[in-house]
């Protein structure tokens, strides 16, 4: 079982809508979960993390975190063309000081 | 959050040689991460690097074939060694300071 699992998509969704990306893992221990944007060939850029359980927001962004049932999720409102880019996960344990990374959702926005 | 400089943005390099790539951070960090993306795959950590000690390495990366310097607090540096083909990968630097990353290396190894 990978540690960190995304679907790999592509998950295509209007513009206006709502893109839903998933994100599920297997340490329990985790405790900081991350959110990045990646565009083709440009570096990933972070655009949230979460450690609590329930929702954060953050703009037209929504982390959503469940460790009960390992799950933290991401809710892009209102899709832009322009947030159309690959979304990984990353987990991150305190006293192993390191991300872990899914495989990354690719996301398209169609006009 | 940090902001971290990389260089080069991308080289093509001949099988067999070497290439070393440059971070430098406009704050003092204790520890800089080193990662690889391969085409169409996610990041893979390589290794951790602390200032003052040897670098750890994760599963399946040696020294001999990515040493890391850590001189200071602020840079560190990565070398590919005795590249092959299956080396071309994207190669970033990493931070806890503001989870950022450089803006990566492009490398193509012919």
């Amino acid at each position: 079982q990978k540690e960190v699992e995304q679907n790999s998509g592509p998950l295509s969704v209007p513009e206006g809508a709502i893109a839903s990306l998933n994100c599920t893992y297997s340490d329990r221990g985790s405790q900081s979960f991350f959110w990045y944007r990646q565009y083709s060939g440009k570096s990933p850029e972070l655009i949230m993390f979460i450690y609590s359980n329930g929702d954060k927001e953050d703009g037209r962004f929504t982390a959503q975190l469940n460790k009960a049932s390992q799950y933290v999720s991401l809710l892009i409102r209102d899709s832009q063309p322009s947030d159309s880019a690959t979304y990984l996960c990353a987990v991150f344990l305190f006293g192993n000081e390191k991300l872990t990374f899914g495989t990354g959702t690719r996301l398209t926005i169609i006009p | 959050s940090a902001v971290i400089s990389q260089k080069p943005s991308r080289d093509i390099c001949q099988r067999g040689t070497s290439l070393t790539i440059q971070c430098q951070v406009d704050s003092q960090v204790t520890m800089m991460f080193w990662y690889r993306q391969q085409p169409g795959q996610s990041l893979t950590l390589i290794a951790t690097a602390n200032q003052g000690s040897e670098a750890t390495y994760e599963s399946g990366f040696v020294i001999d074939k990515f040493p890391i310097s850590r001189p200071n607090l602020t840079f560190s540096t990565l070398t590919v060694s005795n590249m092959s083909p299956e080396d071309s990968s994207i190669y970033l630097c990493s931070v806890v300071s503001g989870y950022t990353f450089g803006s990566g290396t492009r490398l193509t190894v012919v």
